[in-house]
């Protein structure tokens, strides 16, 4: 059974701080991604990491940074944080290769920027 | 570029009848369609993929190429299909996924 788990349920964070969310799922996935949840406008990807220290933009990924130094571990970071980025942030896992296929997700996080 | 479409932000329906949520999508391409939901306090899971053909919980839904649509359907709802629902499209090959905006369908019993 695939667990994808993020560090915290709840964050509160005030404006200018940086901000860790860490990311870790147990089933060897290469693929795994950040996206921003917000109503009326669904899950926008931040950034996508198809391997250990690879990373690719997303559709929003201003404001943001990632890092993934072992393959179960992916972290979003926020260098600064503003108002604006207040949001549930939700991480995925899904195997590499050919093609789309079932991507797995963490329970979320929920940002408060003040 | 590739947008995903879903009209309704909001679905009421009563328990038994008939259930639709909407979804179109915009690619150049061959595309792999999906459906995800969402359960009050659960994690987003997957639904159904067009490639597989399957029935989930009672819901089905076809990729038509000619409308560019994959709407998802079920003949009689159960209070239990209370969730949100979202549409996500990625290209043949591609394993980004782009979601819809989401429908809340909430069943009325």
């Amino acid at each position: 059974d695939v667990k994808v788990t993020q560090s915290s349920r709840y964050l509160v964070k005030r404006t200018g701080e940086k901000v860790f969310l860490e990311c870790v799922q147990d089933m060897d996935h290469e693929n795994m991604f950040w996206y921003r949840q917000d109503p009326g406008l669904g899950l926008r990807l931040i950034y996508f990491s198809y391997d250990v220290k690879m990373k690719e933009k997303g559709d929003i990924p201003e404001g943001y940074s990632v890092s993934r130094e072992k393959k179960e571990r992916f972290s979003l970071i926020l260098e600064s944080a503003s108002t604006n980025q207040t949001s549930m942030y939700l991480c995925a896992s899904s195997p590499g290769g050919t093609g789309a296929v079932e991507q797995y997700f963490g329970p979320g996080t929920r940002l408060t920027v003040t | 570029a590739q947008r995903v479409t879903q009209p309704e932000k909001l679905l009421s329906v009563f328990k038994g009848a008939p259930v639709e949520l909407k979804c179109n999508y915009s690619y150049s391409g061959s595309p792999e369609l999906f459906w995800y939901v969402q359960y009050s306090r659960q994690r987003l899971q997957l639904l159904l993929r067009h490639i597989s053909r399957e029935s989930i919980k009672g819901f089905t839904a076809d990729l038509n190429k000619g409308e560019t649509s994959f709407h998802l359907k079920k003949p009689f709802a159960q209070e239990e299909d209370s969730a949100m629902y979202y549409c996500a499209l990625s290209g043949r090959g591609n394993e980004k996924l782009t979601f819809g905006t989401g429908t809340r369908l909430t069943i009325i019993p």
